[in-house]
């Protein structure tokens, strides 16, 4: 499973886009990226997944480059309550046996 | 639907004593997972179930640790002795089918604490 690499902690404004980066150098070519989010005391959250180019939902989007050793997840003007851990994963579909999770990104957001 | 629902949502107990920590899956899904989350550890898959039966046992940290699926409701995750290192957040999820076995709905969870 390719490893992910992501910044520890982020911080932001209310109102702001937030980019949260993820590189996965070694991914496969049956390998998908997937984005969770927790929040204190309660279990992480699927958001978003994607293969390549740009995946957008009610949320946020994600950009994958033609390379797809990186990945971007956008949260477009963020409010208080995005403070929250955000995962970057890569699973291979079919085959994914679990999810492996990171340390992830804590994003605080501030008034 | 409900989502994932698990009991107890906290447990305190001391060492040497037996937890069993319950799941119920949503209806209809296929996969069923069990996960520990520690400050040091972060969070780690334990088990899985496809259709009830068990796939991957390999994260279960020893012998003290079982998992049951006797049907496609309900899991328990059973530790006997216990003891403080397995104080920890203990998550169930369930996800639909092989191929969006990525898309996982997370319980919330059990906080389990061993004196």
């Amino acid at each position: 499973l390719a490893k992910t690499t992501q910044p520890i902690s982020m911080d932001s404004y209310e109102g702001q886009e937030v980019n949260i980066t993820c590189s996965h150098n070694n991914i496969a070519t049956n390998d998908y990226i997937t984005w969770y989010q927790q929040f204190p005391s309660q279990g992480p959250r699927f958001i978003i997944q994607g293969y390549k180019t740009k995946v957008t939902n009610e949320v946020a989007s994600l950009f994958i480059p033609a390379d797809r050793k990186s990945s971007t997840l956008s949260l477009p003007r963020v409010s208080l309550s995005d403070t929250a851990v955000y995962y970057c994963l890569v699973v291979s579909l079919g085959g994914a046996d679990g999810l492996t999770f990171g340390k992830g990104t804590h994003l605080i957001i501030q008034p | 639907d409900a989502g994932v629902i698990q009991s107890p949502r906290h447990e305190v107990t001391e060492m040497g004593q037996e937890v069993t920590l319950r799941c119920k899956p949503i209806s209809g899904h296929d996969y069923l997972f069990w996960y520990r989350q520690t400050m040091m550890r972060g969070l780690e898959l334990l088990i899985y179930f496809n259709n009830n039966v068990p796939i991957d046992d390999s994260g279960m940290p020893e012998d003290r640790f079982s998992a049951k699926m006797p049907n496609a409701s309900f899991s328990t995750l059973k530790i006997q002795p216990s003891e403080p290192r397995d104080s920890a957040v203990y998550f169930c999820a369930s996800s639909p089918d092989r191929q969006r076995e990525y898309e996982q709905y997370f319980g919330p969870g059990t906080r389990l604490t061993v004196t």
